[in-house]
């Protein structure tokens, strides 16, 4: 039984580059969530997905901010021309429909230098 | 508007010693879940417990035991007997039913138990 899965773990770059990032739910889930970390907060939600469909944005998500799943399986998070302040752990969750619980990644850290 | 507040930053405690991590939500949603997930220093986010609303029985599973008071909008996490194992940072989450997915996280606990 294989958990929510997050590449890469670790993303070093420099300020005004494009990055992606991958999540790979756990098999049955159709529910996938992407959240942010940062030190010594509490994760904040940034969307979630039903299938492939996206039904919720947090107005957290900027311009620069896009996500998609394509085949209602794993998802992509890409961030355009980065800044220092989306530095951070990105964290991505999966659930079922019931139960509703979200089971987590190990989660993506991000530096913009 | 909704909201999760844990006012307790850091907790130390020694081995064997009971602690209780509290937390308390806002909401104007009468159907709501509470969450609790640890966060090891690994950095995974571990789910704990869901409750419902409706659901006021408190729970004990093991040395964990939860008290959930809709009269005081807390929901309040005890480790009994604790271990070294259980230094963590704990989160305490609100899902209201009524109008998203999302999960709304407090700020979190960092719980160091000292051998």
């Amino acid at each position: 039984d294989t958990g929510v899965s997050q590449d890469p773990r670790h993303k070093i770059t420099k300020r005004g580059q494009n990055v992606t990032f991958r999540c790979d739910p756990i098999s049955e889930h159709n529910r996938l969530y992407w959240y942010r970390q940062t030190l010594g907060q509490g994760p904040e939600f940034l969307t979630y997905f039903q299938n492939e469909a996206q039904l919720e944005k947090s107005r957290l998500l900027s311009d620069r901010f896009s996500a998609e799943r394509p085949k209602g399986s794993f998802s992509t998070l890409e961030i355009q021309r980065t800044e220092q302040g989306d530095s951070a752990m990105y964290l991505c969750a999966s659930s079922s429909r019931h139960p509703d619980e979200q089971y987590f990644g190990p989660g993506t850290r991000l530096t913009v230098t | 508007a909704q909201k999760v507040t844990q006012a307790q930053t850091e907790i130390s405690v020694v081995e064997k010693e009971d602690v209780t991590l509290d937390c308390v939500y806002e909401t104007r949603d009468t159907t709501y879940y509470l969450f609790w997930y640890k966060q090891p220093p690994s950095g995974e986010l571990v789910f704990l417990i869901r409750r419902n609303s409706f659901d006021e029985q408190n729970e004990i599973s093991g040395r964990y035991s939860w008290n959930f008071q809709k009269s005081t909008s807390s929901f309040n996490f005890t480790i009994t007997a604790s271990q070294v194992v259980d230094s963590a940072v704990y989160f305490c989450a609100l899902r209201e039913m009524d109008s998203s997915y999302k999960l709304i996280f407090g700020s979190g606990t960092r719980l160091l138990v000292r051998p």
